[in-house]
This record gives C-alpha cells, structure tokens and sequence, in this order.
C-alpha cells in the first residue's frame, strides 16, 4: 500500500493567493483528518471526515479555509486567500475504523505564505 | 475535551542508554487508547506504540515500552538500546470513543552518539 498521499510537498504562494492542498487517503479507509502543525500550537485538528461526510470542522480557524471530500480517495483542502500566518505543515490522515484504531499520516505539505 | 501535556521540550541521550518521555493526559472517558508518534525530519508522522485504556498490561514494541498509569493518568515511553535513528520529535496522543485524537506539545528527544 501506498500510504497516505499528499501533494504538493511543498508550496510557497504570496499573501491573497488561493492555496489548495490535497490528499489521497489510504485504501478502504473511511476517515480522514486534516491536521496543521506549527511551532506555536503543535499540532491542531482542523477537520475530519467518515465515509466522505464532514464530521466535526469546529477546528478550521476560520472561512478562508475550506475543506471537501467529494469521493472515498480524494480530499481537498483549500484557503482562500491566503495569509503570512496560515504558513505551517498541513497533514492529512486516515484511519480505518472509528475510535480504536491509529491514524495513518501522510508525509504533510510545507505551506509557506509571504 | 481531553488534553494531553508532555512537560519535556527537551531532551538527550547517550546512544545505547535508556531514556523515559512524560505524558499526562486528562479525560473522562472510560473507553480511549493512547499513543506515541514519532516525527523525524522527515517530518512523517510514525506511530511507535499504541495502549488501550482498558488493557493493564504494558504494552511493548521491540525497544520501546510504556508505563501505563491509569490512576495517575500517565502514559511515559522508555526507549530502551537508543540509537541515532531515534532522535525525533515525540508526540503522545490520545483517542477516545468520538474518534477525537488530542496531541501534546511533543519532546524533542536527540541521541548524542
């Protein structure tokens, strides 16, 4: 198995610009989280989602973010626009069952705004 | 809402040697797993050792081990033989029943060779 995918690995866009990340979650699994991590706050959840659903997004900080799960393999994570202080490392993980299994992470996306 | 404190930021070892990273966590819930990952530079996220709640026995993974202290709420890792690889960022994490994963603020642990 692949593991979790993301893409881009990296990505540095100016200040006002729409970002979108992406995610291909592993396989057979039925949820999927998007986490971003920054030296001041550690590792935050932002949302998640079971069976393409969004479950719980009460950690996107604000509406500049947005998130979609539009079939089992694809997610999307979208700001828009973009700010100096959305600049962090975005995961995107997914687990097989709820509530008593790990979470597989992907490699994460390096987001830099300027 | 759970939280999870790892109260280290820092730490170091002698390669070879045996060292213990702090967890507390706080919850009310009955039913919940707990967790250590591990971030290299990589920066991939690596689960390292998974205990459920209502498991007693320690789990245990080659090198790695937890003490497991259900009272008191701590869930430590001892990294026994330490070697160069494992020099990373450590997160412990908890998961209860709502699929709701709490980390803490990690411990940079570095292996001086």
């Amino acid at each position: 198995d692949a593991g979790v995918i993301q893409s881009p690995r990296h990505e540095v866009t100016e200040m006002g610009q729409e970002v979108t990340l992406r995610c291909k979650p592993i396989s057979g699994h039925d949820y999927l989280f998007w986490y971003r991590q920054t030296m001041m706050r550690g590792l935050e959840l932002l949302i998640y989602f079971n069976n393409n659903v969004p479950i719980d997004d009460s950690g996107m900080p604000e509406d500049r973010f947005s998130a979609k799960m539009p079939n089992a393999s694809f997610s999307t994570l979208k700001i828009q626009p973009s700010e100096p202080r959305d600049s962090a490392v975005y995961f995107c993980a997914s687990s097989p069952i709820a509530g008593t299994y790990e979470q597989y992470f992907g490699p994460g996306t390096r987001l830099t705004v300027t | 809402a759970q939280t999870v404190t790892q109260s280290q930021p820092e730490m170091s070892v002698q390669e070879a040697e045996t060292v213990t990273l702090s967890c507390t966590y706080d919850t009310s819930e009955n039913n919940y797993y707990l967790f250590w990952y591990k971030q290299p530079p990589s920066r991939q996220m690596i689960l390292v050792i998974r205990q459920e709640a209502y498991k007693q026995q320690n789990a245990t993974e080659n090198r790695f081990s937890v003490n497991f202290q259900k009272a008191a709420k701590s869930f430590s890792l001892k990294i026994s033989d330490s070697q160069l690889g494992d020099t990373a960022m450590y997160f412990c994490a908890s998961l209860n029943t709502g699929n709701q994963f709490y980390f803490g603020t990690g411990t940079s642990l570095t292996v001086i060779p």
